[in-house]
Order: structure tokens, then sequence, then C-alpha cells
């Protein structure tokens, strides 16, 4: 079946750094690829998005780019701020009436 | 505005308790989900629902039911049959059951501990 696998966290940097959370998928067709962001005592909420291969999302500063050849979606974000600190969860949809895989999500602090 | 409301924030059980979570939506979303969120775990979906009056079950259906009699709203019932109900129970929506393009819509969740 298809899966989504993250980089195990957490990830700590210090304010300002670059930041990569990685993500590969396993999944047949052409599935559309999500990052999904939850900040603390909250629901998700979408972050971005590429629904096909070599589309780059963008949000807030963050990127990913659907690489196929790879199967991968990592997250970059060049200058992360105290306040990007949260759950960052990678998933993918295929349509069709098949619901959303999520990954096991990568926690990130962000100190100052 | 709109969005999805989940209540209570916090909620305890007892042992042998059966306990209804709510989710009410004003997106005029067609589907509706239920997830179970535990510690150092993704996301696990317990049922979803695709229009009123239907629902289907997840991967983790055991233990809970559902109803779905309005579009707006899809209480969760997390019955005395599921032995380790502590976790963080998010509903999400979308537009219709989730073509490719579609995103999910969360409410702010549920914590249930158990007493």
């Amino acid at each position: 079946g298809d899966s989504v696998t993250q980089m195990e966290g957490p990830v700590t940097l210090s304010e300002e750094a670059f930041l990569t959370i990685n993500c590969t998928y396993t999944a047949t067709g052409y599935p559309s690829l999500f990052w999904y962001v939850q900040y603390p005592g909250e629901g998700l909420q979408l972050l971005l998005k590429a629904t096909k291969a070599d589309d780059k999302g963008s949000n807030k500063g963050f990127e990913a780019t659907y690489r196929k050849e790879t199967t991968s979606f990592h997250l970059e974000k060049g200058s992360v701020q105290v306040s990007d600190s949260a759950v960052y969860f990678c998933a993918l949809s295929k349509g069709g009436y098949q619901k959303v895989t999520f990954g096991t999500g990568t926690k990130l602090q962000v100190i100052p | 505005d709109g969005g999805i409301t989940q209540s209570p924030k916090y909620l305890f059980r007892k042992e042998g308790q059966n306990v209804t979570l709510s989710c009410e939506q004003n997106l005029n979303h067609d589907a509706m989900y239920w997830y179970r969120q535990d510690p150092g775990q993704g996301l696990r979906l317990i049922y979803y629902s695709q229009i009123v009056n239907d629902f289907q079950k997840g991967d983790i259906a055991e233990g809970y039911s559902v109803s779905r009699e309005k579009k707006e709203s899809f209480p969760l019932t997390v019955t005395s049959a599921q032995k380790n109900p502590t976790a963080f129970y998010l509903c999400a929506s979308s537009i219709h059951f989730p073509g490719t393009n579609e995103k999910l819509f969360f409410g702010s969740g549920t914590q249930l501990s158990v007493l």
C-alpha cells in the first residue's frame, strides 16, 4: 500500500538556521503531495502542496519540490524563526476515493 | 468565519463509559473525517463520511461509532469497547472525498483521557 516516510525528530535549530525535513513516499500512480503544519494544541493546517512531478509548492518562506525520480518531497526554509516551532506532516493523496496517507510527523523546535 | 468546531477541548472518560466528541462544520463540505493522533505517531483514520447518511470504517474503527444525520455534523462516540482511548482526536473535512488536489480542513482537536 501507499506510505509516507519522514525523518525522525525532534529537530532543534537556532533562529535563522536553514531547515530541511526529509519526506519520501511509496505510491502507485501519480499522487499529489502535501505538507501540513500543526502548532501546539491545534489541528493541522495546509502549508503547501504540489500536484505533479517537478512542481514546487511554496508558502511563508517554506518550499518543497515534487521529485518523482527520487520519490521525495523535502521541506526547506532558508531562515527559520521561533514561530516556526511546530510538528510538520508530509502527506499524499491519490484521489479516486482513496484516503489521504500521512507520515508520522517531524517536530521542529527553533531556539532564539 | 467558516471552519470546523470541535468540542470539548478536553474530555475525561471513566471505565465502562461511552463518550461523544462533537464536530461541526459550516464550510458546506460534503466529506468529513475522524483521525486519532498518538504521541510520536502519524494520523490514523477512524471513520469517514462522503455524504449525509453514509459513513465508512477507516483503519482503526474498532471501539468507535459515528453518525452523519446532518451535513454539518459528524459526532464520534468512543465506546467502552475501545480499551486504549487516550489520544488526541482530530476532525477534518473536505469539499468532496479527497480528489487529488483537495486539501483537508482540520478542527482544533479534542484531548481524551481515561480517569
